[in-house]
């Protein structure tokens, strides 16, 4: 079993809806939590970050992290067709050791 | 505000070849790493800097080496090329407080 788990897709919806991605993970050390859009061809770029559990919005996204269950998700309310992308979900412990991303969900959003 | 620069964004090699791929932020940022993406794997892991003049391997270290020339450079290094090293190479930065990774645009790297 990989350390994070997240759905490749595509996951297709239509231009409006509220999109849900989500990740499991089973490191029990990893507290930090974060998420990126990737467009084709080009680099992973910082959506959220969320320390330990809870919720934090930020504009149309949301993110939400339970560590009790290890299941972080990613919330766009009102996608538009430019959210249209790749999101990774990325983790790490305390130290500075790297991330340990899933292997991200194609996202595809319909006019 | 450049961020993470990496050059080149293209390359071909052939097997045997060698070759450095560059790094550099100016964000004056003490962590660094080398990751690879493929299809369907994700982004793994190479080698990490932690702060300069340290280095450590990844998940994936093997048929690279790596050199933190200072705190702003970081250069991945392919002694051998082998085909199964074609993939994009992504160069990130983060602060040992702030612990979002930032990421440069990526090398496209084939060898055949």
């Amino acid at each position: 079993q990989k350390e994070v788990e997240q759905d490749p897709g595509p996951l297709s919806v239509p231009e409006g809806a509220i999109v849900s991605l989500n990740c499991t993970y089973s490191n029990s050390a990893f507290q930090y939590f974060m998420w990126y859009r990737q467009y084709s061809r080009k680099g992973p770029e910082l959506l959220m970050y969320t320390y330990s559990s809870g919720n934090k919005e930020d504009g149309r996204f949301t993110a939400q992290v339970d560590k009790s269950s290890k299941y972080i998700s990613l919330f766009i309310r009102d996608s538009q067709p430019s959210d249209s992308a790749t999101y990774l979900c990325a983790m790490r412990g305390g130290g500075a050791d790297g991330l340990t991303f899933g292997k991200g969900t194609h996202l595809i959003i319909q006019p | 505000n450049a961020g993470v620069t990496q050059t080149p964004k293209f390359q071909v090699l052939k097997t045997g070849q060698s070759m450095t791929l560059q790094c550099a932020q100016d964000m004056n940022h003490n962590s660094m790493y080398w990751y690879r993406q493929d299809p369907g794997m994700g982004l793994r892991l190479i080698y990490y800097s932690a702060s300069e003049g340290t280095t450590d391997k990844g998940e994936v270290p093997n048929g690279y080496n790596v050199s933190r020339l200072n705190k702003r450079e970081f250069s991945l290094r392919l002694e051998s090329a082998a085909p199964s090293q074609t993939s994009v190479y992504f160069c990130a930065s983060s602060s040992i407080m702030n612990t979002e990774a930032f990421f440069g645009q990526g090398t496209r790297l084939t060898v055949v």
